[in-house]
């Protein structure tokens, strides 16, 4: 899975599988995470939230679990499709006291779908 | 709505020359961000402004300087380009207020310096 600094992962999946893209985090403190994905050439696009008070949350074909004791995030694409090929960033706020919202963003996982 | 536009899309520079990367936003946001993104690695908060009026230092931000113009739009400048500063740069804006902290990301200007 990505964290902070790493060579970028790779994942590649058949089409119609279920992809889990992995994500840890540093900040206990954290109290909030998005996912997003990029797809090549383009900007980051918001695929979905989850707050620190929640273990899951679903989206349409997509799913984010929380894990708040070992600091991990996780993000599942169900019936993987070709144009979920992308690379697929977590991100967590870090906001400081009294200014303005601010994210952190992992190295990102390059999700390749093979058909 | 456009959401968050840049200008331009592609930029070669040489060394020691200077230029202003434009970032523009519709959606009436407070916050304005400029990231870099470099190979393998994720965004770099360069500088960010928490509403008109206001900027602040991100993680990265020597050799860039900013200016908010108005609330819509957000510029960077480098004033003397160096070959590290070749990456991809990108524009976002949030809400200040929303409960959500989503960032909304311009399509990025790809810089090459030589």
């Amino acid at each position: 899975g990505e964290s902070v600094g790493l060579h970028l992962p790779t994942l590649s999946v058949q089409e119609g599988d279920n992809s889990i893209i992995n994500c840890a985090y540093s900040n206990s403190a954290s109290d909030y995470f998005i996912w997003y994905k990029q797809e090549s050439g383009k900007g980051p696009q918001f695929i979905i939230d989850i707050r620190s008070n929640m273990d899951k949350r679903q989206g349409q074909r997509v799913t984010v679990l929380l894990n708040k004791t070992v600091k991990h995030l996780s993000l599942q694409i169900a019936a993987t499709q070709p144009g979920d090929s992308a690379v697929y960033f977590c991100a967590e706020n870090i906001t400081p006291p009294g200014s303005a919202r601010q994210l952190t963003f992992g190295s990102g996982t390059q999700l390749t779908v093979l058909p | 709505n456009a959401g968050v536009t840049q200008t331009p899309k592609f930029q070669v520079l040489k060394t020691g020359q200077s230029m202003t990367l434009q970032c523009a936003q519709d959606m009436n946001h407070n916050s304005m961000y400029w990231y870099r993104q470099d190979p393998g690695m994720g965004l770099r908060l360069i500088y960010y402004s928490a509403s008109e009026g206001t900027t602040d230092k991100g993680e990265v931000p020597n050799g860039y300087n900013v200016s908010r113009l108005n609330k819509r739009e957000f510029s960077l400048r480098l004033e003397s380009a160096a070959p590290s500063q070749t990456s991809v740069y990108f524009c976002a804006s949030s809400e200040r207020d929303s409960s959500s902290y989503e960032q909304y990301f311009g399509p990025g200007t790809r810089l090459t310096v030589t």
